[in-house]
């Protein structure tokens, strides 16, 4: 079973950038049809989805994200990477990367993003 | 606003059926297969129905239908395990993207 796991800092300062890091194992990265994806959950509320990629280099993006976002794969350390310019408090969340495989099949544990000050 | 409707919340006693809804336009619902997505107490989400199909490791009282356009996951005999946030999910292919709904929180009474 493929496991994801999330990193990254868990406080950042407002308008800067937010990166997050998703290592898969037990699995390749590269292997099938298989798309990886970032989504996120404010405290309270519901998931919203970020942006996916496809091993290829293929990304789509959520449009009410899109210009601020920015969804890379390095498959050599069987990792993808979500960047997030210009946070706002509204941005304060927590940040889960997963497997899409016509559905999201594999999830993180999911890491906790605070934009504070 | 979330592209696909859910209800706020249901609730049902032990054993009794219940069935979530998800409704969206005819473009999103009619055209690609819907999953259910359970979120327990905040934890990570976990799929529970992909259209009709139940993943592995899935109890078999969990079961997923189409009409229109509306989604729909059924819990056949509810059982106190099953109390959580449920959420459904598409594919939109006029945004390109994947969509959620709002949540539905489900409540064992």
């Amino acid at each position: 079973q493929v496991q994801l796991q999330e990193s990254g800092p868990g406080l950042v300062m407002p308008s800067q950038t937010l990166s997050l890091t998703c290592t898969v194992s037990n699995g390749s990265i590269s292997s099938g049809s298989h798309f990886w994806s970032w989504i996120r959950q404010p405290a309270g509320k519901g998931l919203e989805w970020i942006g996916l990629i496809y091993t290829g280099g293929t990304t789509n993006y959520s449009p009410s994200l899109k210009g601020r976002v920015t969804i890379s794969v390095d498959s050599s350390k069987s990792q993808f990477s979500l960047r997030l310019a210009s946070v706002t408090a509204a941005d304060t969340a927590v940040y889960y990367c997963a497997r899409w495989t016509a559905r999201f099949d594999s999830w993180g544990q999911g890491t906790l993003v605070t934009v504070s000050s | 606003q979330s592209a696909l409707t859910q209800e706020a919340s249901v609730s049902g006693t032990v054993g009794q059926k219940v069935t979530l809804s998800c409704t969206g336009d005819s473009n999103i619902i009619g055209s690609y297969a819907v999953a259910w997505y359970q979120q327990i107490s905040h934890g990570a989400p976990k799929t529970v129905m992909f259209g009709d199909s139940l993943p592995s490791g899935i109890p078999d009282r969990f079961s997923g239908s189409k009409s229109g356009t509306t989604a729909s996951l059924t819990i056949s005999g509810l059982q106190p395990e099953d109390e959580a946030d449920y959420y459904c999910s598409t594919w939109d292919f006029s945004l390109s993207a994947v969509v959620f709904g709002g949540g539905t929180k489900l409540t064992v009474l």
